[in-house]
């Protein structure tokens, strides 16, 4: 099984400011005959179900604000929150669905 | 807006069973392939399982294979995820969630607590 593991476990970002969660998987998870990485990232807010943010390492979804990037490629990935709000105080996780048993990294808890 | 409403959760004894169901409006259910995803209480996600469109492939974790079973209904655009031989590990808010391979609608969650 592929394992993810995120770091930090918690961060302290000042208001606008930029936050950078990072995601590392075991084993590449970049399909080579399509160079795709299979890894998204969601965000969760209490009480809440997680919400997709970026699949395929960097594409955002629709609605999602600008400020939220990822990148990295085969093992080492990133999201970065460009310039922190309120709102986007949650819990990141990245997921690898490069192949099943597909797998969540243990979460970054972001706070002001 | 896609719509997705589990139920079924409820508390249950060790080595019961329980029968989770999903269902999913404004959305092709029929051609998606759908997953079931748990989170245990103040910890984080797993992945349980998943299904491809007719059925005929499903996939989960390693610590629900031969208990857990997930199946569907096109008909009912409806997902199940049949748990037996259920553990006190196995308490979690079950999610069911379109899978593109990146889970991209959730539904809110149902309660399983596995206790006697």
């Amino acid at each position: 099984d592929i394992v993810v593991t995120q770091s930090p476990d918690s961060l302290a970002v000042s208001l606008g400011e930029r936050a950078t969660i990072n995601c590392k998987s075991s084993q590449n998870v970049l399909y080579s005959s399509n160079n795709k990485n299979y890894l998204a990232w969601y965000q969760q807010k209490p009480r809440q179900p997680p919400k997709l943010l970026i699949s395929w390492a960097s594409t955002r979804e629709s609605g999602v604000p600008d400020r939220f990037s990822g990148s990295g490629s085969g093992t080492d990935f990133a999201l970065t929150i460009s310039s922190l709000q309120a709102e986007d105080v949650a819990v990141y996780y990245c997921k690898q669905y490069y192949s099943p048993p597909h797998t969540f990294g243990q979460g970054t808890r972001l706070e002001i | 807006e896609v719509q997705l409403v589990e139920s079924g959760g409820d508390l249950v004894q060790p080595g019961g069973s329980l029968r989770l169901s999903c269902t999913v409006s404004r959305f092709t259910f029929s051609i998606f392939w759908m997953s079931w995803v748990r989170q245990t209480p103040g910890r984080g996600l797993e992945w349980v399982g998943n299904i491809n469109p007719d059925g005929s492939e499903k996939y989960y974790v390693d610590s629900v294979k031969g208990r857990f079973t997930i199946s569907r209904d096109n008909a009912r655009n409806s997902l199940y995820l049949q748990m037996n031989s259920l553990r006190a590990e196995d308490t979690a808010v079950y999610y069911c969630a379109t899978d593109s391979g990146y889970l991209d609608h959730w539904g809110q969650g149902t309660l399983v607590t596995v206790s006697s």
